[in-house]
C-alpha cells in the first residue's frame, strides 16, 4: 500500500458538518480522489484534488495540501442519505489509484 | 447496457474450481481496471489494462489473469479458487489510464468454500 490513512468511523447529526481527513506519502504523488459508496453498492466518484486549495461541489468540498499529504472532505448540512463509506484514494507516478480503507459516517437524527 | 456491468451478481464456489467474473461498459473507455474489496483494507487493484490488447498486474495479481480482446469486455479468472479469494470484486473503467474519473460496476460477491 501506499499509507493513505483515514479514520474508520465517524458519527454526526442531521444538518450538522462533518470533516474527512486523509494523509498520504508525498513521494510521486499526482491528485487525489473522494469516493462515496453506500453499503451493498458501487463507490461513485465525488471529487478530485491537484492543486493545493478548496474544491467546493454544493454541500461537499474538498481540500488538499500537496506539501502535507493532507486532504479532508467536508460534508456539510448532513442528511440521513449520508450515510455512506467515503474513500480516499491517491495516484502516484503510474495514476494507478490506490485506496485508504475508507470512513464509514452514520448520520443520525 | 448502461454504462458498467458485471456478472455474475453473486457466487458461492467450490474450492479448486475455476470461475470467470465478467464486465462488460459500453462507454468506448480505454482504460480497465479490476479490484477486490475486503473489510477492513479497502479497494485494492488485482489488474489493470490501459487499452485494448494490453494488461498489467496491480497490487494483487496473484491467483487471477485477465485478457482484454476488445475495448467493451475485461473479464477476471481464477484459475483455481481458494477461501481467501473470497471478496466482493469490482470493475472499472476510464476514459483513459490517466483520467480524473473512475466508474465502478455493481460488483460482484464471490464465496469460496
Amino acid at each position: 500500500g501506499q499509507n493513505i490513512d483515514q479514520p474508520t468511523e465517524m458519527t454526526a447529526t442531521e444538518g450538522a458538518i462533518v470533516q474527512i481527513n486523509c494523509t498520504y506519502q508525498t513521494s510521486g504523488f499526482n491528485g487525489l480522489f473522494w469516493y462515496q459508496q453506500h453499503a451493498g453498492e458501487a463507490p461513485t466518484f465525488l471529487s478530485y484534488n491537484v492543486l493545493d486549495g478548496l474544491e467546493e461541489k454544493g454541500r461537499f468540498s474538498s481540500f488538499l495540501s500537496r506539501s502535507k499529504g493532507y486532504s479532508y472532505l467536508l460534508l456539510k448540512e448532513l442528511q440521513m442519505k449520508d450515510s455512506a463509506s467515503y474513500l480516499c484514494a491517491v495516484t502516484f507516478g503510474d495514476y494507478k489509484l490506490s485506496f485508504g480503507a475508507g470512513t464509514t459516517v452514520t448520520v443520525r437524527a | 447496457i448502461a454504462g458498467i456491468t458485471q456478472a455474475p451478481t453473486s457466487q458461492i464456489l467450490a474450492a479448486g474450481r475455476r470461475m470467470t467474473l465478467r464486465c462488460t461498459q459500453d462507454m468506448r473507455h480505454n482504460a480497465m481496471y479490476w479490484y477486490r474489496q475486503d473489510l477492513g483494507l479497502g479497494l485494492r487493484l488485482i489488474h489493470y489494462s490501459n487499452t485494448a490488447g494490453t494488461t498489467g498486474k496491480g497490487e494483487v495479481p496473484d491467483g487471477y489473469s485477465v485478457s482484454r480482446a476488445n475495448t467493451d469486455d475485461f473479464p477476471l479468472t481464477l484459475a483455481s479458487a481458494v477461501p481467501s479469494q473470497t471478496s466482493v470484486y469490482f470493475c472499472a473503467s476510464s476514459l483513459g489510464p490517466e483520467a480524473n474519473e473512475q466508474f465502478f460496476g455493481p460488483g460482484t460477491r464471490l464465496t469460496v468454500l
